[in-house]
């Protein structure tokens, strides 16, 4: 079945460093990718998507490309600050059995030091 | 504002007291979904909904129930809490399933003791 499988945390940087967040899927047919961010205490939010291969989601200086050839969708920002700490959602959305699902990564918690 | 709402937000109930969370969008959103959050584990679905009477099971269904009869609520009820569903628990919500992007509530932390 569908799968995605993210970098494990905490990952630890200082203000203005370059962030990488791994994230590869296993999925059948063409599915869409996502990144969600959960910042302390509240719910998911989109932070970007991509809905076919070579696409780029690009949100708040964050972006990610779909990458079919290597099943990746790797989050990265130039120069992250401390209001990015939160937990970072791989995720996506694919045709399973007639049906469509949602499938997420485990998160990866992201803490940005001044 | 477009939102998905979810009630109560924190509870703390004793082992075997049914309980309901409630879930409500008023963005006229096809797709529901329920989800528990644990650490380690990620966000798990329990249950979806692809429209009104359409209820399917997700990956962690077990000692969970739901029901659509209208559009708007998807309640989560739990009908004999144990302590292996304490969790954190989002409702979601999306226009339809496939590409769309999923609006989440604010969580509900559920304890059971």
């Amino acid at each position: 079945g569908n799968s995605v499988t993210q970098m494990e945390g905490p990952v630890t940087l200082s203000e203005e460093a370059f962030l990488t967040i791994n994230c590869t899927y296993t999925a059948t047919g063409y599915p869409s990718l996502f990144w969600y961010v959960q910042y302390p205490g509240e719910g998911l939010q989109l932070l970007l998507k991509a809905t076919k291969a070579d696409d780029k989601g690009s949100n708040k200086g964050f972006e990610a490309t779909y990458r079919k050839e290597t099943t990746s969708f790797h989050l990265e920002k130039g120069s992250v600050q401390v209001s990015d700490s939160a937990v970072y959602f791989c995720a996506l959305s694919g045709e399973t059995s007639g049906t469509y699902k949602y499938i997420f990564g485990t998160g990866t918690r992201l803490k940005v030091l001044a | 504002e477009a939102q998905v709402t979810q009630n109560p937000r924190y509870l703390i109930t004793v082992t075997g007291k049914k309980l309901t969370v409630t879930c409500s969008q008023n963005m006229n959103h096809e797709y529901m979904s329920w989800y528990r959050q644990d650490p380690g584990l990620g966000l798990r679905q329990i249950y979806y909904s692809m429209n009104v009477e359409v209820t399917d099971k997700g990956d962690v269904p077990e000692g969970y129930k739901v029901s659509r009869k209208e559009k708007r609520n998807f309640p989560l009820i739990l009908e004999s809490p144990s302590p292996n569903q304490t969790s954190l628990y989002f409702c979601a919500s999306s226009l339809r399933a496939g590409a769309n992007v999923l609006t989440f509530g604010a969580g509900s932390r559920l304890t059971v003791l």
